[in-house]
């Protein structure tokens, strides 16, 4: 399985942007790069994903390098309800990659 | 957008008891559906896939008699933890895929207790 690296914590400020990077090496042709979150005590939600282009939503945007090997999930303005657990994750869903398996994910602590 | 619906969202049982945990898409179709348990401070850990009308596949290590899954149609499957024992007690989450694969949407968790 395609695996992807995250580091283990990030720290930012209340209003300032944040960028959480993610490498991919080995990510095949065919994997879409997905993010989600996890606050305290609940389920993950779903955040962005791409493919080769970089992606905007109202929840953030994502950058993806040209080989594809590395992303950046950008908020545009941390708040402190952004204070989450956030997980990158390779997947396919037309082949053998599509299990939604996390891995330990960065967690955000946000600053007031 | 698509909304995944778990209950019940906290359950205290007894030891040797079974306890249901229901997941249900509420607005899509759910080819597929994954169940995760989550120990304090840890990763989702993958249990179980369930594809609707067919048996679910478990991940390894997971023991299929234990944590019965079903996944009757296309809005709803359960989790079943038979015989619970104190080392069950988790917290529980699903997911569900539709047809047109835009990602995938979680439940709210179930967060077992057994005394």
């Amino acid at each position: 399985d395609a695996k992807t690296t995250q580091p283990n914590s990030m720290e930012s400020n209340e209003e300032e942007p944040v960028h959480l990077p993610c490498n991919h090496s080995t990510i095949s042709g065919t994997d879409y790069i997905h993010w989600y979150r996890q606050l305290p005590s609940q389920g993950p939600e779903y955040v962005i994903h791409g493919l080769t282009s970089n992606v905007n939503n109202r929840m953030a945007s994502l950058a993806i390098a040209e080989d594809r090997k590395s992303s950046t999930l950008i908020l545009h303005r941390a708040t402190l309800r952004d204070a989450a657990v956030y997980y990158c994750i390779l997947l396919n869903s037309g082949g053998s990659n599509y299990k939604l398996t996390f891995g330990k994910g960065t967690l955000l602590t946000v600053n007031p | 957008g698509a909304v995944v619906s778990q209950h019940p969202s906290w359950v205290i049982c007894k030891s040797g008891t079974s306890v249901k945990i229901e997941c249900r898409s509420l607005d899509f179709q759910a080819t597929t559906m994954f169940w995760y348990r989550q120990f304090p401070k840890q990763s989702l850990m993958l249990m179980a896939t369930s594809n609707e009308g067919s048996k679910a596949t478990y991940e390894q290590g997971v023991e299929k008699d234990k944590f019965l899954i079903n996944h009757a149609s296309l809005t709803l499957s359960t989790l079943t933890v038979t015989s619970a024992h104190p080392e069950d007690s988790s917290f529980y989450i699903c997911s569900a895929g539709d047809r047109d694969f835009y990602g995938y949407t979680f439940g709210s968790g179930t967060r077992l207790t057994v005394v």
